[in-house]
């Protein structure tokens, strides 16, 4: 069975700096990999997704990702963050021909001045 | 992207009454919709997979007979929580699989309520 992990439940960093949100997952083939943001009491919207080729994949708002398959990991980065980038953070891995998502426990990011 | 809307975005009840959830795929025929169910600070449970023209199939655990699931559309899946109960609140979010992108669309939600 495949599953997500999100190591951590909350980070906070402080406007302007770096971040990487970390996920591994669990999946014997090759996965598809999904990054959402979820603002308080809304929906998901994705950020970015991998599916093969390649690896560094481009999303919206400036994020990036990085599939790794040595490590299991895909990791979100985005080089610079502005305080409206405070959000819930969920990575998802699916399966090829099978449209169900699995979902990481998510990442509380907090933004500080 | 594409876009899936939910109604209604809140709603509060009386224990014991049914509560119906729309959701709609506006610019895309979806076959196959979802139903998660969200606890505060919490991640996304899936509940049952909705598909046009057939049963629902649900996820273990997830009473059938309390949350119905009707996918009488390629664009249309209710979700309806009969005789609600105060442990049924929590936030309910579909989603629609467009398959030209291979993407699940997220609704915005619907917060429910029982008292």
């Amino acid at each position: 069975a495949q599953s997500v992990t999100q190591p951590d439940i909350h980070i906070t960093v402080s406007e302007g700096a770096s971040l990487e949100l970390r996920c591994n997952y669990s999946y014997g083939a090759t996965p598809y990999l999904f990054w959402y943001v979820q603002s308080p009491g809304q929906g998901l919207q994705l950020l970015l997704k991998y599916f093969s080729g390649d690896t560094l994949v481009q999303g919206i708002k400036g994020f990036e990702a990085e599939f790794k398959r040595s490590q299991s990991s895909f990791n979100l980065r985005k080089p610079s963050v502005h305080w409206s980038d405070a959000a819930e953070y969920f990575c998802a891995v699916g399966e090829f021909g099978n449209e169900k998502l699995t979902f990481g426990t998510g990442t509380r990011l907090t933004i500080i001045p | 992207g594409a876009v899936v809307s939910q109604h209604p975005s809140w709603v509060i009840c009386k224990s014991g009454t049914s509560v119906k959830i729309e959701c709609r795929s506006l610019d895309f025929q979806a076959t196959t919709m979802f139903w998660y169910r969200q606890f505060p600070k919490q991640s996304l449970m899936l509940m049952a997979t909705s598909n046009e023209g057939s049963k629902a199939t649900y996820e273990q655990g997830v009473e059938k007979d309390k949350f119905l699931i009707n996918h009488a559309s390629l664009t249309l899946s209710t979700l309806t929580v009969t005789s609600a109960h105060p442990e049924d609140s929590s936030f309910y979010i579909c989603s629609s699989w467009e398959t030209s992108t291979d993407t699940q669309y997220f609704g915005p939600g619907t917060r429910l309520t029982v008292l």
